[in-house]
Order: structure tokens, then C-alpha cells, then sequence
């Protein structure tokens, strides 16, 4: 149990445009997701956390207009990375939280993988 | 601010053993994960403390020390598929629950 999926895995995308990465939690309700991103051999980096229901909590750095978080039920988040630029090219990663576990552990999404020309 | 550090890379030998440390201040503390990462997926899972004292789990083991602020992931046995990342992360009360706050990773290399 506690599957979370990505969709796409991989994207490749032209700079200017704009790219939306699912996260799906399959086989429970996730009321919280998480949004991370990791570039080559660095440890992840939280990006914002998700709420279902309401406005997505940014960390320090991360320009919310630019990455667009929606959090619209308890199974799917989706994160839209808008007017893409090189340096935007990463490996972006959610997780969900299993809430009312024993000590609420985030399952990870197997990761989308960004490259932007 | 929130601090975890852990060595950057290791490198063991198929059989031996490796111990994997990890140290942190943060303010607050709900717990601390070990997971495993392999280049280009997501992480999984390893183990989970949040009292003092070990907590085995096959080949893998992991140690925390509160009033130290230290942890420790044991690997045994080690095997060629070993090979990977490994992440210590600190679990934190946020205003919705626990948050996790990563280590740089310790990239463990398994030589034959």
C-alpha cells in the first residue's frame, strides 16, 4: 500500500513554455503533499507544501509565481513550472503524508525528470 | 535554522560493514528517517526513530542519540546493490503536521 505516482516521468520542453507534473497518491487520501526538487548528486531541496483545499506554504527562495501549486483533492497535486528556463532543469519529486500513521511518513513518487532546452 | 550533516561519500567492500552518520540541530525534532536513494529515482524508505537506542531491520540497523543530536545507519552484509545514496532526514512539527528536512546525502560506493 501507500503508491504514489508522478506523471510524466520525463519531460523535455523548450524554454518560455510551461510544464504541469502530477502527483497522484493511489491507494490512500493524502491531505498533505510535499514538493521537492534535487539536482545532480544534491540531497532534495523542500520546495513548498501542499494543503488540499487551500494555498500551498512556499519555503524560502522559491518564487510561488513561478512554480504554481494545486492541491484540488485528497489523492493529486499538481505542480506547474511556468516559463521554464535552463536552470530550471532538475529532478522534481513529491511525496505524500500518510496521515493518522504512527508517526506520519512521507511516501515518495518515483520523480519527474525536467530537462529544458 | 535547521542543520544535518552527514559525510558526502563513503566507499566499503562487498561483505564488510559501513556505518553511515548523521548529525543535526534543528529546532524541534519529531523523529529522524534514513532512506535510500538510487540515481534517478525517488527515495524509499529505511527506517524510523524517534526514541534512543537502535532499531534492526534485517542488514539495516539505525541508532539515535536526542540529547546527542546523532544518528547512525549500520549497513551489514554489504552488497554490490548497496551502491547508492543514502539521506538522513529530520522529521519537524509544521503548522499542519510533520515536515521533513533533508541531509546532503551520503553517496556510499560498494567495491567488489
Amino acid at each position: 500500500g501507500a503508491v504514489v505516482s508522478q506523471h510524466p516521468s520525463r519531460v523535455i520542453c523548450k524554454s518560455g513554455t510551461s510544464v504541469k507534473i502530477e502527483c497522484r497518491s493511489l491507494d490512500f487520501q493524502a491531505t498533505t503533499m510535499f514538493w521537492y526538487r534535487q539536482f545532480p548528486k544534491k540531497s532534495l531541496m523542500l520546495m513548498a507544501t501542499s494543503n488540499e483545499g487551500s494555498k500551498a506554504t512556499y519555503e524560502q527562495g522559491v518564487e510561488k509565481d513561478k512554480f504554481l501549486i494545486n492541491h484540488a483533492s485528497l489523492t493529486l497535486s499538481t505542480l506547474t513550472v511556468t516559463s521554464a528556463h535552463p536552470e530550471d532543469s532538475s529532478f522534481y519529486i513529491c511525496s505524500a503524508r500518510l496521515a493518522g500513521g504512527g508517526y506520519n511518513e512521507q511516501f515518495f513518487g518515483p520523480g519527474t525528470r525536467l530537462t529544458v532546452l | 535554522g535547521q542543520n544535518i550533516d552527514q559525510p558526502t561519500e563513503m566507499t566499503a567492500t562487498e561483505g564488510a560493514i559501513v556505518q553511515i552518520n548523521c548529525t543535526y540541530q534543528t529546532s524541534g525534532f519529531n523523529g529522524l528517517f534514513w532512506y535510500q536513494q538510487h540515481a534517478g529515482e525517488a527515495p524509499t524508505f529505511l527506517s524510523y526513530n524517534v526514541l534512543d537506542g537502535l532499531e534492526e531491520k534485517g542488514r539495516f540497523s539505525s541508532f539515535l542519540s536526542r540529547s546527542k543530536g546523532y544518528s547512525y545507519l549500520l549497513l551489514k552484509e554489504l552488497q554490490m546493490k548497496d551502491s547508492a545514496s543514502y539521506l538522513c532526514a529530520v522529521s519537524l512539527w509544521d503548522n499542519a503536521g510533520n515536515m521533513l528536512t533533508f541531509g546532503g546525502g551520503t553517496r556510499l560506493m560498494v567495491k567488489p
